[in-house]
């Protein structure tokens, strides 16, 4: 899980900013995901990538938007149409040939 | 569509006592059933994990077991230690041909193990 970082840690925004969240890993991983962590909730998946130049959709896409330009880059981006953007953010991976899917640290978004 | 339901919610036991969480899952085709465990602030970590051709997995004092007909895995720890003390998810996914790796998550247990 060391090979996956998330930037930045703790991250304000005010009403109507659009704000990326980055995810990096280097762990040639072909697979990303995006989850969003409200308190006593689990994880929603926002968006996943299987490979570069292309994501799909997860259960809560409204007013998240990605991008997967390189295979160890999946940045999010928090859009001013996402109504209620304050929860914990989790990116992931996965090897093509694996299940398991490892998490990034985090990054914790509150909007003023 | 496919849904994950976790209980408890909490769960507290005393020291060296058994612990078990209990998810049932609506989709039929799931067959990877993961367990993580998250500690406050921290990222949620796997600490086992069971495919559908298998009942039962154990590893150390944890433990998974997996009913298919009825839909349901529950997550076993005996002799329960304070470091226990974390969230507990339980997820689960359809690793078919498409194998998308799309987790559903279930809501948490919030595990107390009193020293």
């Amino acid at each position: 899980d060391g090979g996956i970082t998330q930037s930045p840690k703790y991250l304000f925004r005010k009403e109507g900013q659009n704000v990326t969240l980055s995810c990096e890993q280097n762990l040639n991983h072909d697979a990303m995901y995006w989850y969003r962590q409200d308190p006593g909730q689990g994880l929603r998946l926002i968006y996943y990538s299987q490979i570069v130049n292309d994501f799909q959709k997860g259960d809560i896409a409204e007013g998240y938007s990605v991008s997967r330009e390189k295979k160890e880059s999946f940045p999010l981006t928090v859009t001013s149409a996402q109504k209620n953007p304050t929860a914990f953010y989790l990116c992931a991976s996965r090897t093509s040939g694996s299940d398991e899917q490892f998490f990034g640290p985090g990054t914790r978004l509150t909007v003023l | 569509g496919e849904n994950v339901e976790q209980h408890p919610s909490t769960l507290s036991v005393q020291e060296g006592d058994s612990a078990v969480i209990k998810c049932t899952y609506s989709d039929s085709a799931s067959n990877y059933f993961p367990w993580y465990k998250q500690e406050l602030g921290k990222r949620p970590q796997l600490i086992i994990d069971i495919r559908s051709n298998v009942g039962e997995k154990k590893d150390q004092r944890i433990a998974v077991t997996l009913n298919k007909t009825a839909k349901h895995f529950s997550l076993h720890i005996t002799e329960t230690q304070p470091e226990d003390s974390a969230v507990y998810f339980c997820a689960a996914s359809s690793t078919g041909s498409s194998n998308t790796g799309k987790l559903i998550f279930g809501q948490g247990t919030t595990l107390q193990v009193k020293p």
